[in-house]
C-alpha cells in the first residue's frame, strides 16, 4: 500500500495563529483528501484537493479559513488559518488508492489550539 | 442526519473466537461501503470493502457481508486476534463524488 507522510505529527499553537501541514505520499496521484476529526468524533471532509484546480470544499468549510496547495502530484499543504481552540482536532490528509474508491490516510497531525 | 451508523460504541471478544462489527446506512445510492481500522494515533487502514452489487467480500480473516434491503452490513473478523484490538469505521461512497461519509466507529477488544 501507500506511504503517506504528514509533518507535524502535532503541533500546540496559540489562537490567532496559523499553522500549515505538509503531505507527501510515496506515489503520483491525481485526488488527494483533507480530512478532520473532531475530539470523540469521526472523520470529516474539508476538502479535495486535485492538482492544476482549486480545491472543492465541503459545507461548513471555507478557503480563508482552511487555503490548500496541491503544487504537484505528490503533495498538498492545508493550513489552518486564525486558529481558535475549536480547531483543536487530528488533521488528516488521504489519498486515492488504486480501485477508485479506497483511500489511504496518512499518520495524522494532531493539532491543540490554546 | 447520520447516513452511516455503527450503534456499538466498543465491543469485547475472546481471542480466537469471531468478532461481528454491524454497520446501518440509510442512503440506498451508496455505491461503495468500507471498513478502516484505526489505532490510536495513527491514521485509518483500509482493510476491505465491497461494491453495492455484491453481498459478500473475503480477505483472509475478514469477511464483509452486505443486506440491501436492510441497509446493513457486518464485518466478520475470524479468528479474532489480539492486534485486531483497534477503533473500527464502516465508511459509505456515492457514485457523484469521492466523498467517504463515515461512522462514529467501534472499539474492539480482543480479550486474551
Amino acid at each position: 500500500s501507500a506511504v503517506i507522510s504528514q509533518k507535524p505529527s502535532r503541533d500546540i499553537c496559540q489562537r490567532g495563529t496559523s499553522l500549515t501541514i505538509q503531505c507527501q505520499v510515496d506515489s503520483q496521484v491525481t485526488m488527494m483528501f483533507w480530512y478532520r476529526q473532531q475530539p470523540g468524533q469521526s472523520l470529516t471532509l474539508i476538502a479535495t484537493a486535485n492538482q492544476g484546480s482549486e480545491a472543492t470544499y465541503e459545507s461548513g468549510f471555507v478557503i480563508d479559513k482552511f487555503p490548500i496547495s496541491r503544487p504537484n502530484l505528490t503533495f498538498s499543504t492545508l493550513t489552518v488559518s486564525n486558529m481558535s481552540p475549536e480547531d483543536s482536532s487530528i488533521y488528516l490528509c488521504s489519498m486515492e488508492g488504486p480501485g477508485g474508491h479506497e483511500q489511504y490516510f496518512g499518520p495524522g497531525t494532531r493539532l491543540t489550539v490554546t | 442526519d447520520q447516513q452511516v451508523k455503527q450503534n456499538s460504541p466498543s465491543l469485547s471478544v475472546q481471542e480466537g473466537r469471531i468478532s461481528i462489527l454491524n454497520c446501518d446506512y440509510t442512503n440506498s445510492m451508496f455505491d461503495y461501503f468500507l471498513w478502516y481500522k484505526k489505532y490510536p494515533a495513527e491514521g485509518p487502514t483500509f482493510l476491505i470493502s465491497i461494491s453495492s452489487i455484491k453481498d459478500k467480500n473475503e480477505d483472509g480473516r475478514f469477511t464483509v457481508f452486505l443486506n440491501k434491503s436492510a441497509k446493513h452490513l457486518s464485518l466478520h473478523i475470524v479468528p479474532s486476534q489480539p492486534g485486531d484490538s483497534a477503533v473500527y469505521f464502516c465508511a459509505a461512497m456515492g457514485d457523484s463524488n469521492y466523498q467517504l461519509i463515515w461512522g462514529a466507529g467501534t472499539k474492539l477488544i480482543i480479550k486474551p
